[in-house]
């Protein structure tokens, strides 16, 4: 099955700056969410991305999908300490199951 | 606000001990699936359910089986729990096909 990839795998910035991270799949898709994971907890969903999408905002948090380059980028502006947890890229397979391929996860760190 | 409960947050079990972990959503959704989650592997589908008495075989079901006898419970069994089958455990449901996928808080296993 296919998997999204992200990168970089770990990430430590300051309060205020921008945390961008980037998600690779190998195949096509109908479309790509991001999940964020607070430690030891559940993920929570952030976004969903259509194939026929480029860009998506949302608060904060800025999606693009490149599906020529098979990529997609989570841009979370002006961080906060309460960003700090584990990022993960999710991708749906094209023949329409209803499976998601789960990334191995962007952890990041913001500094207060 | 869809509501995913999992009954335990954390449980300690012996080394062939029949477990349970159960998993109940409060939205009527359809769809319902388990995960486990594990340092630098990232989520790996178990099983997933499409409706009541329903199964599918995840990416890595073995040792593992289900059961959905109803529609906002689904349980994952253990049959005889190993120490391999320590880990966190993510329960999700999604109201349809590609949808976003809403997790419960996470069950962490540890089997010695």
């Amino acid at each position: 099955s296919q998997q999204g990839e992200e990168d970089p795998q770990a990430l430590s910035i300051q309060e205020g700056e921008n945390a961008t991270m980037n998600c690779s799949y190998k195949t096509s898709i109908n479309n790509l969410q991001w999940y964020r994971q607070n430690s030891g907890r559940g993920l929570v969903h952030l976004i969903l991305i259509r194939s026929n999408e480029r860009e998506k905002h949302s608060g904060r948090l800025r999606v693009t999908l490149d599906t020529s380059k098979k990529s997609s980028s989570l841009l979370i502006t002006a961080s906060r300490a309460a960003d700090t947890a584990s990022y993960f890229c999710a991708t749906d397979a094209w023949d329409g199951n209803n499976r998601l391929a789960f990334g191995k996860g962007n952890q990041v760190v913001v500094i207060p | 606000d869809v509501k995913v409960t999992q009954s335990s947050r954390y449980l300690v079990k012996r080394t062939g001990e029949k477990v349970f972990l159960e998993c109940v959503q409060d939205m009527d959704h359809e769809n319902m699936f388990w995960y486990r989650q594990d340092p630098g592997l990232g989520l790996r589908l178990i099983y997933f359910s499409y409706d009541v008495k329903m199964k599918e075989k995840g990416d890595i079901p073995e040792g593992y089986s289900v059961s959905r006898e109803k529609k906002e419970r689904f349980s994952l069994i253990l049959e005889s729990a190993s120490t391999n089958q320590t880990s966190m455990y993510l329960c999700a449901t999604n109201p349809g096909l590609q949808e976003t996928q809403y997790f419960g808080p996470g069950t962490r296993l540890l089997v010695l």
